[in-house]
């Protein structure tokens, strides 16, 4: 079965500073999506980033890249020179072969400090 | 170009009432997706529309039922509403079913059950 792992509930991270938001997941597809979504107070969902699973190179979108470790399946969250703006919750969630819809984690609330 | 909508945006129902959600999509997606939300968790897939004309159950569809009622309009219907049903409800839509297919959400509708 799917699973995606996210186990920081919360994380802090000083202005200007990097942050990593850690994201495991489990399946047993050879072809699957990683995707990283924000969302702030507003509740909207935000998407941010994707990853495929045949991917040889990280994604990277502006300040967010993916630092994607097939072996460990991990595709953790990098966000560079931290905004206040970027306060807000932030979801990982895949998608593989088997599943139609998304499968999300529970999410990591990051509060951007100035 | 609106990308997704939903109707209404807070709704507050007794126990008991029913409801739809509207949702409405204008980027000639052929898949169309409910989930809900619930405090301090990810996104669960309620149903899903794989294209015009097919629906099909995802992780917690009981209490629920939906209309794909044209490729544009997906909507979710609560025949008797229950206190477990309060929650967000995100409508998300998506060109197709491929894994690398992000996915595209509406605001969503606040729901209270009394």
């Amino acid at each position: 079965a799917q699973k995606i792992t996210q186990t920081q509930p919360g994380m802090f991270v000083q202005e200007k500073e990097a942050v990593t938001l850690d994201c495991t997941y489990d399946t047993s597809d050879q072809s699957y999506g990683l995707f990283w979504y924000k969302q702030p107070s507003s509740g909207e969902m935000i998407f941010l980033i994707y990853q495929g699973s045949y991917d040889e190179q990280n994604a990277t979108e502006g300040r967010y890249s993916l630092n994607f470790q097939k072996a460990r399946k991990s595709a953790n969250l990098v966000i560079s020179a931290s905004q206040l703006g970027d306060s807000a919750m932030y979801f990982c969630a895949m998608r593989d072969t088997g599943r139609r819809a998304l499968t999300f984690g529970s999410g990591t609330r990051l509060q951007v400090q100035p | 170009n609106a990308g997704v909508t939903q109707t209404p945006k807070f709704q507050v129902l007794k126990t008991g009432q029913s409801m739809t959600l509207q949702c409405a999509q204008d980027m000639n997606h052929n898949s169309m997706y409910w989930y809900r939300q619930d405090p301090g968790m990810g996104l669960r897939l309620i149903y899903y529309s794989a294209s015009e004309g097919t629906t099909d159950k995802g992780e917690v569809p009981n209490g629920y039922n939906v209309s794909r009622l044209n490729k544009r309009e997906f909507s979710l219907r609560l025949e008797s509403a229950a206190p477990s049903q309060t929650s967000v409800y995100f409508c998300a839509s998506s060109v197709g079913q491929g894994v690398y297919n992000e996915q595209f959400f509406g605001p969503g509708t606040r729901l209270t059950v009394l």
